[in-house]
This record gives structure tokens, C-alpha cells and sequence, in this order.
């Protein structure tokens, strides 16, 4: 089955550990991206990858890091964490072969940053 | 970047077609519009996208006119299982660059 998979689905944690959210697409895509989803704002795009080894920053990107060293993989990194990024985060991946605009999307990631 | 606006929400009942419309003034010529759906503490779905005039899928039709100032999104025949947000999105470039910019969407509540 075509999907996009994260893990951990919920996280509870204090602030500064770091933590490692995971994604995983089976599709071959090479576009990835995530998205963090709050309310009254909705989602905001925090960093993209074009391709293995290519990552860009999207709207908001402080705070996180990404790598992108396999195709499949695009783990969301945060190494500090605060407060303020307690949200609902989502991974999406998509391929030019999709057509524009396309993107298939995680399940999510519900963090609470104590 | 276009923006897009489109209404906070929306009611309906069961059996009915509803028609969510969003406006895109400065949409750029090479972008497509696109509309997805999410349900609760769910990802985003992709329901369908367009260029110009009228697309059909199994789930909706997306409407279009000749300037593509607007579209409109139509769901024929709702069902309570519809209720969800719905955000339509104008893409930069086609998507070439993979960056989406969703609003707050509309959220359209579907009663029995």
C-alpha cells in the first residue's frame, strides 16, 4: 500500500530534549516535505526537500532541522525543544510524476512541548 | 505566491450539493489550482485540481471560469461523512518547487 508513515504519532516532552520525529514514504517520490498545523493558522510549511542531500526552508523553519540522506527518509529534528512548538505535525511527500501540487500526507504527529 | 480566500464555513445537509467557492485574483499563469480535504486530526486528502474550465472526478467537480479568478468546488449529494475542512490551494510555478500555502480553509459541516 502507498503511504506516508511517521512515528512517533503522539509525543509528550519537556523542553530542550532533543527529539527526532521520522518519516517514511514507499512511493519514490522525491519531493518530501513538512508541515506543522495550529490552530487558527493552519499549516505551515517548515522545510522541503527536493531530493536526496537537497533541503529548503519553508515558512517557518526555526527551531528545526532536517537531512534527507535517503530517498524514502526525512526525519523532522528538533533540537531544543520549547513550548511554542507544541503542534500537530505532518510529513507529505509527493513526485513531478503526481502532477503539481499533489502531495500525500503522514498520518500526523501531535507534540506537546512541556 | 497567490492567495486565496474562501469562506470560515459552511452548512449543509445530507443528500444536498454543496458549492465551495474561493477566490484567487492574482493567480499566475502557470499555476494550477488545487483543493484538498482533512478530516480531524487527519492529513490533508488531495480531492481534485484544475487549469481552466471543468474537471470531474469520482468525488467532485471543480469549476473554473475563462479569467481563473475563482473556482469553485462542488460536492454532489453530501453525506455526513463529508464534514471536514476543505482548503483550495494555488500553486507556485505548477508545484515545481513544493511549496504549498494552505489558508485557514472552510470548514463545511454537514447535518443529518
Amino acid at each position: 500500500e502507498a503511504q506516508v508513515t511517521q512515528n512517533p504519532r503522539y509525543l509528550i516532552t519537556v523542553t530542550g530534549k532533543k527529539l527526532t520525529v521520522t518519516c517514511s514514504q514507499n512511493m519514490n517520490h522525491e519531493y518530501m516535505s513538512w508541515y506543522r498545523q495550529d490552530p487558527g493558522l493552519g499549516l505551515r510549511q517548515i522545510y522541503y526537500s527536493m531530493n536526496v542531500e537537497v533541503t529548503d526552508k519553508g515558512d517557518v523553519p526555526e527551531g528545526y532541522k532536517v537531512s534527507r540522506k535517503e530517498k524514502r527518509n526525512f526525519p523532522l529534528i528538533l533540537e531544543s525543544p520549547s513550548p511554542n512548538q507544541t503542534s500537530l505535525y505532518f510529513c507529505a511527500s509527493t513526485s513531478r510524476r503526481e502532477g503539481p501540487d499533489t502531495q500525500y500526507f503522514g498520518p500526523g504527529t501531535r507534540l506537546t512541548v512541556l | 505566491l497567490a492567495k486565496t480566500t474562501q469562506p470560515i464555513s459552511m452548512d449543509s445537509y445530507e443528500g444536498q450539493e454543496v458549492n465551495i467557492t474561493c477566490s484567487h485574483n492574482n493567480i499566475a499563469t502557470n499555476d494550477y489550482i488545487t483543493w484538498y480535504q482533512q478530516f480531524p486530526s487527519q492529513g490533508p486528502r488531495f480531492i481534485i485540481q484544475g487549469y481552466k474550465t471543468k474537471v470531474t472526478n469520482e468525488v467532485a467537480s471543480l469549476f473554473i471560469p475563462a479569467d481563473r479568478k475563482s473556482s469553485t468546488l462542488s460536492l454532489p449529494r453530501v453525506s455526513l461523512s463529508d464534514t471536514a475542512v476543505y482548503y483550495c490551494l494555488v500553486g507556485e510555478d505548477g508545484g515545481a518547487t513544493n511549496k504549498l500555502i494552505f489558508g485557514t480553509g472552510t470548514l463545511l459541516a454537514v447535518q443529518p
